[in-house]
């Protein structure tokens, strides 16, 4: 089975460092998005891309959030400086949309714990 | 306001029961409905999506969609202690900022054996 593969798993970091999580999106699907996951707010909708160019990014804090896809087989999200109340669980998913539903696969996930 | 919203739960039932999952949305624009499927520690995956109103079934599960009342439904007939997940609807438009996919906070459901 094809799968959406997210780097890395698991972190834990300090405050103020940088964190990059990486996605690698499923061969041929043209969707690729960002969700951060905590218990409090579900999942919430951080980027989007088609075709690698972003549609949407207004659920990311600009200041300190950043997304990107350098090619068709790389999704990177980033922040810098990190908070601890940016500890969640954040994952990329991947999709082929054209008119009709977005449908999509998600990765594992990347654990992150700011400290 | 949250253009999804979805009772978290948690949502316990004993083995056997019918399971009503349910979220209301405010964008009309929302044209495709879909429920995914949350295990622990794992990331959501597709059980099933329907288009405009009216319902789907997909062996024990059901969707519903009323969009006069903006308001969606998965039932879920003998349930199983298998189906102890958390369930996220999730919908997107296709005008717009086509394609862009909205998920409730999602509702944790327990089956007891």
């Amino acid at each position: 089975d094809a799968r959406v593969t997210q780097t890395p798993r698991h972190k834990v970091t300090e405050m103020g460092q940088e964190v990059t999580m990486r996605c690698q999106p499923i061969l041929g699907h043209n969707t690729v998005f960002w969700y951060r996951q905590t218990m409090m707010q579900g999942l919430e909708l951080l980027a989007y891309f088609r075709n690698r160019a972003p549609l949407d990014d207004s659920g990311m804090p600009k200041d300190r959030f950043s997304a990107e896809m350098p090619d068709a087989t790389l999704a990177t999200l980033k922040i810098q400086p990190s908070e601890p109340r940016d500890s969640a669980v954040y994952f990329c998913a991947s999709g082929l949309y054209t008119s009709g539903a977005n449908v999509l696969t998600f990765g594992a996930g990347s654990r992150l714990t700011v400290l | 306001q949250k253009e999804v919203e979805q009772d978290p739960g948690p949502l316990s039932v004993p083995e056997g029961a019918i399971v009503s999952l349910n979220c209301t949305y405010s964008n009309s624009a929302f044209q495709y409905f879909m429920w995914y499927r949350q295990y622990s520690r794992k990331g959501p995956e597709l059980l099933m999506y329907t288009y405009s109103s009216g319902n789907k079934e997909d062996g024990r599960f059901t969707a519903q969609v009323d969009k006069s009342s903006k308001y969606i439904s998965l039932f879920i007939r003998d349930s199983q202690p298998s189906d102890s997940a958390t369930y996220l609807c999730a919908m997107n438009g296709v005008s717009g900022n086509t394609g862009k996919l909205i998920f409730g906070q999602g509702t944790t459901l327990q089956v007891k054996p």
